[in-house]
């Protein structure tokens, strides 16, 4: 089943502002990481935020992770042409650490 | 130097054909993965190999084989294709994960995109 859901499906902003991206899940996780995948490339590693963390930062990306709501945000600030990309929340199972289980990805288009 | 390599990128054959798509990572990872992208994106785990050991078989297809003949390369072979497996294949290899390793953190290969006619 699915266990990484991102909202919202599609996100269209102009440079310069910011882009939020919300994904909840289901279950009791070790860790929930973000990735992006750009047109007909591979997904890439963006930042991983684990149970016990309520917030991580990395250059223009700020993470925030709730377990009581099972929920977490991703903000990018500044937004640039080059951020246009599929971004996917990937879970960790406490239970199943090995399976990483994505979600289908909030498509962000940045126009200049 | 690529790190998760995975060839070939573009794949189109008939209904009913067998095909083999190949990975192969050079970041001394202990653990390698197929995953399945349909065409809405949703992105499923297939399978996972840990030192040429399979950990992970989802329910997927006994058509799909997956073989790793050494800890850097995760072939899979499909059987009698069908058009539902038409998507794009992504490899991925990550450190070992789990509470006797670190978070798994994958790396992803480009992707192969298989279209069966």
């Amino acid at each position: 089943s699915q266990q990484g859901e991102e909202d919202p499906q599609a996100l269209s902003i102009q440079e310069g502002e910011n882009a939020t991206m919300n994904c909840s899940y289901k279950t009791s996780i070790n860790n929930l990481q973000w990735y992006r995948q750009n047109s007909g490339r591979g997904l890439v590693h963006l930042i991983l935020i684990r149970s016990n963390e309520r917030e991580k930062h990395s250059g223009r990306l700020r993470v925030t992770l709730d377990t009581s709501k099972k929920s977490s945000s991703l903000l990018i600030t500044a937004s640039r042409a080059a951020d246009t990309a599929s971004y996917f929340c990937a879970t960790a199972r406490s239970d199943s650490w090995g399976k990483l289980q994505f979600g289908a990805g909030t498509q962000v288009v940045v126009t200049p | 130097d690529t790190a998760v390599s995975q060839t070939p990128k573009y794949l189109v054959t008939q209904m009913g054909n067998d095909k083999s798509i190949k990975c192969e990572q050079n970041l001394g990872h202990d653990t390698m993965y197929w995953y399945k992208q349909d065409s809405k994106k949703f992105l499923k785990i297939m399978f996972s190999y840990n030192n040429k050991e399979l950990i992970i078989n989802e329910t997927v297809p006994n058509r799909f084989s997956p073989k790793s003949p050494d800890k850097a390369h995760l072939n899979l072979h499909i059987n009698s294709l069908e058009l539902g497996d038409s998507a794009v294949y992504f490899c991925a290899s990550s450190l070992a994960g789990g509470p006797s390793g670190g978070a798994n953190v994958l790396t992803f290969g480009a992707g192969s995109r298989l279209t069966v006619l």
